[in-house]
């Protein structure tokens, strides 16, 4: 089971963290996703990073801009998004990966967080 | 502009089949049999329907069936119905980074 939260508005330019709350699984054992859908848009794949967290990769249109992480002591993965624009408007989704590293088959999701940069 | 190559759309009637190709290069579809299919209704959490290019997980229909062919991955729903009416993604594994590879996606009508 996956629960995302810390969705929100936020104005462009501004910062917002979200969290991902694993249970039901071994969460130190799988590569975990962020993955949005815009509106009117389809599924876009934002960030992954593996198991242990030590190795992190970013959709183009977010390198240098979102951050993810996670503790896995406490069960939980992290996006934090910075310089945001209208365009990263969306439902984000957190996603486990089958393997400990991203491979991009991802079995479980949460239902997702609303983001909305707007001024 | 997705990595990989998917149609915008396609429709067939109850009952009929229909297969989504899903397009890559020698970097991912080509050279890794990690490729996925998802089947997502807007609203609801997308639902894994297909991993490593055709095994099903438990609990997902066998009209579900996955392949692949050079660069090319498919998706067949055979028997459709009403239900299946929804937007289907492929993702692939990539050597290159981004490791993760979404397609645009094919949105389903069931006529």
């Amino acid at each position: 089971h996956l629960s995302e939260s810390g969705g929100g508005l936020v104005h462009p330019g501004g910062s917002l963290r979200l969290s991902c709350a694993a249970s039901g699984f071994i969460f130190s054992n799988y590569a975990m996703n962020w993955v949005r859908r815009a509106p009117g848009r389809g599924l876009e794949w934002v960030s992954s990073l593996t198991s242990s967290g030590g190795s992190t990769d970013y959709a183009g249109s977010v390198k240098g801009r979102f951050i993810i992480s996670r503790d896995n002591s406490k069960n939980v993965l992290y996006l934090q998004m910075n310089s945001l624009t209208a365009e990263d408007t969306a439902l984000y989704y957190c996603a486990k990966d089958y393997s400990w590293t991203p491979r991009g088959t991802m079995d479980v999701w949460g239902q997702g967080t609303t983001v909305t940069v707007s001024s | 502009q997705s990595a990989l190559t998917q149609p915008a759309s396609v429709s067939e009637s109850p009952g009929q089949s229909i297969t989504i190709s899903c397009t890559g290069t020698i970097n991912d579809v080509g050279g890794y049999d990690y490729v996925s299919w998802y089947q997502h209704h807007p609203g609801r959490a997308p639902r894994l329907l297909i991993y490593d290019v055709s095994i099903r997980p438990s609990g997902v229909s066998n009209r579900y069936s996955g392949s692949k062919s050079a660069y090319t991955a498919s998706l067949t729903i055979s028997g459709l119905q009403a239900e299946d009416e929804a937007d289907y993604y492929c993702t692939s594994h990539s050597n290159n980074s981004p490791h993760v590879l979404l397609g645009g996606g094919t949105k389903l009508t069931v006529l």
